[in-house]
Protein backbone atom coordinates (compact mmCIF):
# COMPACT_ATOMS: atom_id res chain seq x y z
CA UNK A 1 0.00 0.00 0.00
CA UNK A 2 1.85 3.05 -0.91
CA UNK A 3 2.16 5.53 1.89
CA UNK A 4 0.21 8.52 0.29
CA UNK A 5 -2.67 7.93 -2.12
CA UNK A 6 -4.36 9.67 -5.00
CA UNK A 7 -6.78 9.38 -7.55
CA UNK A 8 -4.15 10.51 -10.84
CA UNK A 9 -7.67 11.67 -12.79
CA UNK A 10 -7.58 13.11 -14.86
CA UNK A 11 -10.51 14.75 -13.42
CA UNK A 12 -12.63 16.83 -15.65
CA UNK A 13 -14.97 19.73 -14.75
CA UNK A 14 -16.80 22.50 -15.89
CA UNK A 15 -16.34 25.92 -14.92
CA UNK A 16 -17.60 26.78 -12.42
CA UNK A 17 -18.24 23.65 -10.60
CA UNK A 18 -16.75 22.25 -7.32
CA UNK A 19 -13.82 20.16 -8.06
CA UNK A 20 -13.50 17.61 -5.57
CA UNK A 21 -9.61 15.68 -4.99
CA UNK A 22 -9.76 12.94 -2.64
CA UNK A 23 -6.08 12.00 -0.84
CA UNK A 24 -5.95 8.92 1.60
CA UNK A 25 -2.48 8.49 4.17
CA UNK A 26 -1.28 5.07 5.77
CA UNK A 27 0.62 6.62 8.49
CA UNK A 28 -1.26 7.26 11.13
CA UNK A 29 0.92 8.79 12.76
CA UNK A 30 1.34 11.89 10.58
CA UNK A 31 -0.62 15.03 12.06
CA UNK A 32 -0.34 17.76 9.20
CA UNK A 33 -1.28 17.35 5.55
CA UNK A 34 -0.96 19.80 2.81
CA UNK A 35 -1.80 20.63 -0.56
CA UNK A 36 0.02 21.43 -3.60
CA UNK A 37 -0.60 22.68 -6.82
CA UNK A 38 1.72 21.74 -9.88
CA UNK A 39 1.43 23.49 -13.04
CA UNK A 40 3.33 21.79 -15.62
CA UNK A 41 6.63 22.03 -15.80
CA UNK A 42 6.84 24.50 -12.96
CA UNK A 43 7.54 23.31 -9.26
CA UNK A 44 4.79 23.04 -6.39
CA UNK A 45 2.95 25.71 -4.86
CA UNK A 46 1.49 25.55 -1.47
CA UNK A 47 -2.02 25.77 -1.80
CA UNK A 48 -3.05 25.13 2.11
CA UNK A 49 -2.48 23.54 4.84
CA UNK A 50 -4.56 21.17 7.73
CA UNK A 51 -3.50 19.87 11.20
CA UNK A 52 -6.99 19.41 12.81
CA UNK A 53 -10.45 17.37 11.86
CA UNK A 54 -12.95 19.30 10.15
CA UNK A 55 -13.00 21.94 7.26
CA UNK A 56 -10.34 24.85 6.61
CA UNK A 57 -11.65 27.28 4.41
CA UNK A 58 -9.26 29.83 2.37
CA UNK A 59 -10.97 31.37 -0.59
CA UNK A 60 -12.20 29.27 -3.17
CA UNK A 61 -10.55 26.70 -1.69
CA UNK A 62 -11.80 23.95 1.39
CA UNK A 63 -9.36 21.38 3.34
CA UNK A 64 -10.93 18.56 4.70
CA UNK A 65 -9.23 16.49 7.25
CA UNK A 66 -10.72 12.97 8.80
CA UNK A 67 -8.09 11.25 11.15
CA UNK A 68 -9.99 8.48 12.00
CA UNK A 69 -10.59 7.37 8.03
CA UNK A 70 -7.15 8.45 7.28
CA UNK A 71 -8.45 11.16 4.94
CA UNK A 72 -7.83 14.37 3.33
CA UNK A 73 -9.41 16.24 0.70
CA UNK A 74 -9.65 19.58 -1.16
CA UNK A 75 -12.11 21.24 -2.75
CA UNK A 76 -11.99 24.20 -5.60
CA UNK A 77 -15.31 26.19 -5.66
CA UNK A 78 -16.00 28.05 -8.45
CA UNK A 79 -13.93 26.21 -10.39
CA UNK A 80 -11.34 28.17 -13.16
CA UNK A 81 -9.83 27.54 -16.06
CA UNK A 82 -6.82 28.45 -14.44
CA UNK A 83 -6.98 25.62 -11.71
CA UNK A 84 -6.36 23.29 -14.01
CA UNK A 85 -3.23 21.58 -13.12
CA UNK A 86 -1.79 18.77 -10.85
CA UNK A 87 -3.11 18.74 -7.26
CA UNK A 88 -0.88 17.12 -4.35
CA UNK A 89 -1.10 15.58 -1.64
CA UNK A 90 1.37 15.74 1.06
CA UNK A 91 1.87 14.04 4.57
CA UNK A 92 5.46 15.18 6.83
CA UNK A 93 6.05 12.62 9.72
CA UNK A 94 9.20 13.01 12.00
CA UNK A 95 8.71 9.31 12.73
CA UNK A 96 12.61 8.17 12.51
CA UNK A 97 13.65 11.03 10.91
CA UNK A 98 11.94 13.86 8.87
CA UNK A 99 10.37 13.09 5.54
CA UNK A 100 7.70 13.86 3.75
CA UNK A 101 5.70 11.47 1.41
CA UNK A 102 3.88 13.16 -1.73
CA UNK A 103 0.79 11.71 -3.63
CA UNK A 104 1.52 11.01 -7.53
CA UNK A 105 -1.22 13.31 -7.74
CA UNK A 106 -4.82 14.22 -9.48
CA UNK A 107 -4.22 15.96 -12.75
CA UNK A 108 -7.41 19.00 -12.95
CA UNK A 109 -8.97 19.98 -16.11
CA UNK A 110 -11.13 22.77 -15.80
CA UNK A 111 -13.32 23.52 -19.05
CA UNK A 112 -14.14 26.53 -19.98
CA UNK B 1 11.93 38.98 -0.57
CA UNK B 2 13.42 36.44 -2.25
CA UNK B 3 12.10 33.10 -2.51
CA UNK B 4 14.04 29.93 -2.50
CA UNK B 5 16.29 30.18 -5.61
CA UNK B 6 18.04 27.08 -7.29
CA UNK B 7 20.49 26.40 -9.63
CA UNK B 8 21.11 26.15 -12.21
CA UNK B 9 17.83 25.91 -14.05
CA UNK B 10 18.59 22.82 -16.66
CA UNK B 11 21.60 20.32 -16.99
CA UNK B 12 22.54 17.66 -19.11
CA UNK B 13 25.34 15.09 -18.37
CA UNK B 14 26.45 11.61 -19.50
CA UNK B 15 25.76 8.22 -17.96
CA UNK B 16 28.48 8.11 -15.06
CA UNK B 17 29.46 11.58 -15.00
CA UNK B 18 28.89 13.55 -11.11
CA UNK B 19 26.19 16.27 -10.41
CA UNK B 20 26.28 18.76 -8.15
CA UNK B 21 22.91 20.99 -7.68
CA UNK B 22 22.70 24.39 -5.34
CA UNK B 23 19.76 25.82 -3.38
CA UNK B 24 19.79 28.80 -0.93
CA UNK B 25 16.72 28.61 1.34
CA UNK B 26 14.25 31.73 1.79
CA UNK B 27 16.08 33.96 3.99
CA UNK B 28 15.44 33.76 7.59
CA UNK B 29 15.05 29.72 7.17
CA UNK B 30 17.35 27.30 8.34
CA UNK B 31 16.32 23.72 6.85
CA UNK B 32 16.56 23.02 3.35
CA UNK B 33 14.90 19.76 2.01
CA UNK B 34 15.65 17.74 -1.46
CA UNK B 35 13.67 16.34 -3.95
CA UNK B 36 13.56 14.19 -7.04
CA UNK B 37 10.08 14.55 -9.21
CA UNK B 38 10.25 11.78 -12.23
CA UNK B 39 8.14 12.58 -14.97
CA UNK B 40 4.30 12.04 -13.74
CA UNK B 41 4.71 11.09 -10.28
CA UNK B 42 5.01 13.22 -7.29
CA UNK B 43 8.17 14.36 -5.60
CA UNK B 44 10.54 11.49 -3.94
CA UNK B 45 11.91 12.61 -0.71
CA UNK B 46 15.59 12.03 -0.52
CA UNK B 47 16.98 14.64 2.36
CA UNK B 48 16.33 17.35 4.87
CA UNK B 49 18.96 19.55 6.41
CA UNK B 50 18.93 21.60 9.07
CA UNK B 51 21.67 23.57 10.92
CA UNK B 52 24.40 21.56 8.58
CA UNK B 53 23.10 18.42 9.71
CA UNK B 54 21.07 15.57 7.95
CA UNK B 55 17.89 15.07 10.16
CA UNK B 56 16.20 12.80 7.56
CA UNK B 57 17.00 10.64 4.77
CA UNK B 58 14.85 9.23 1.92
CA UNK B 59 15.23 5.84 0.23
CA UNK B 60 18.02 6.50 -2.71
CA UNK B 61 21.61 5.02 -3.20
CA UNK B 62 24.40 6.25 -1.54
CA UNK B 63 25.63 7.73 -4.92
CA UNK B 64 23.61 10.65 -3.82
CA UNK B 65 24.40 13.17 -1.09
CA UNK B 66 24.03 16.77 0.38
CA UNK B 67 25.79 19.22 2.46
CA UNK B 68 24.14 22.14 3.98
CA UNK B 69 27.15 25.50 4.62
CA UNK B 70 26.80 27.99 7.78
CA UNK B 71 24.84 30.48 5.64
CA UNK B 72 22.07 27.64 5.29
CA UNK B 73 22.33 27.19 1.75
CA UNK B 74 22.68 23.39 0.02
CA UNK B 75 24.15 21.19 -2.27
CA UNK B 76 22.97 18.27 -3.64
CA UNK B 77 25.36 15.86 -5.15
CA UNK B 78 24.41 12.80 -7.54
CA UNK B 79 27.46 10.52 -8.53
CA UNK B 80 28.02 7.67 -11.26
CA UNK B 81 24.99 9.23 -13.45
CA UNK B 82 22.17 6.40 -14.24
CA UNK B 83 19.62 7.83 -16.90
CA UNK B 84 17.48 7.02 -14.51
CA UNK B 85 18.54 9.88 -12.65
CA UNK B 86 16.84 12.22 -15.62
CA UNK B 87 14.33 14.25 -12.95
CA UNK B 88 13.42 17.81 -11.69
CA UNK B 89 15.25 18.12 -8.49
CA UNK B 90 13.29 20.55 -5.97
CA UNK B 91 14.71 22.21 -3.04
CA UNK B 92 12.08 22.73 -0.85
CA UNK B 93 12.83 25.77 2.40
CA UNK B 94 11.63 25.88 6.17
CA UNK B 95 11.75 27.53 8.90
CA UNK B 96 12.81 25.13 11.14
CA UNK B 97 13.06 21.30 11.24
CA UNK B 98 10.37 21.09 13.58
CA UNK B 99 7.58 23.23 10.87
CA UNK B 100 5.97 21.14 8.37
CA UNK B 101 5.40 23.88 5.97
CA UNK B 102 7.60 23.69 2.80
CA UNK B 103 8.10 26.37 0.14
CA UNK B 104 9.83 25.10 -3.17
CA UNK B 105 12.39 26.64 -5.20
CA UNK B 106 11.90 26.51 -9.35
CA UNK B 107 13.92 22.95 -9.90
CA UNK B 108 16.82 22.04 -11.66
CA UNK B 109 15.92 19.68 -14.98
CA UNK B 110 18.52 16.98 -15.14
CA UNK B 111 18.50 15.06 -18.16
CA UNK B 112 21.13 12.30 -18.63
CA UNK B 113 22.33 10.93 -21.92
Amino acid sequence: QKEVEQNSGPLSVPEGAIASLNCTYSDRVSQSFFWYRQYSGKSPELIMSIYSNGDKEDGRFTAQLNKASQYVSLLIRDSQPSDSATYLCAAPTHTGGFKTIFGAGTRLFVKA
Amino acid sequence: DAGVTQSPTHLIKTRGQHVTLRCSPISGHKSVSWYQQVLGQGPQFIFQYYEKEERGRGNFPDRFSARQFPNYSSELNVNALLLGDSALYLCASTLDTFTDTQYFGPGTRLTVL
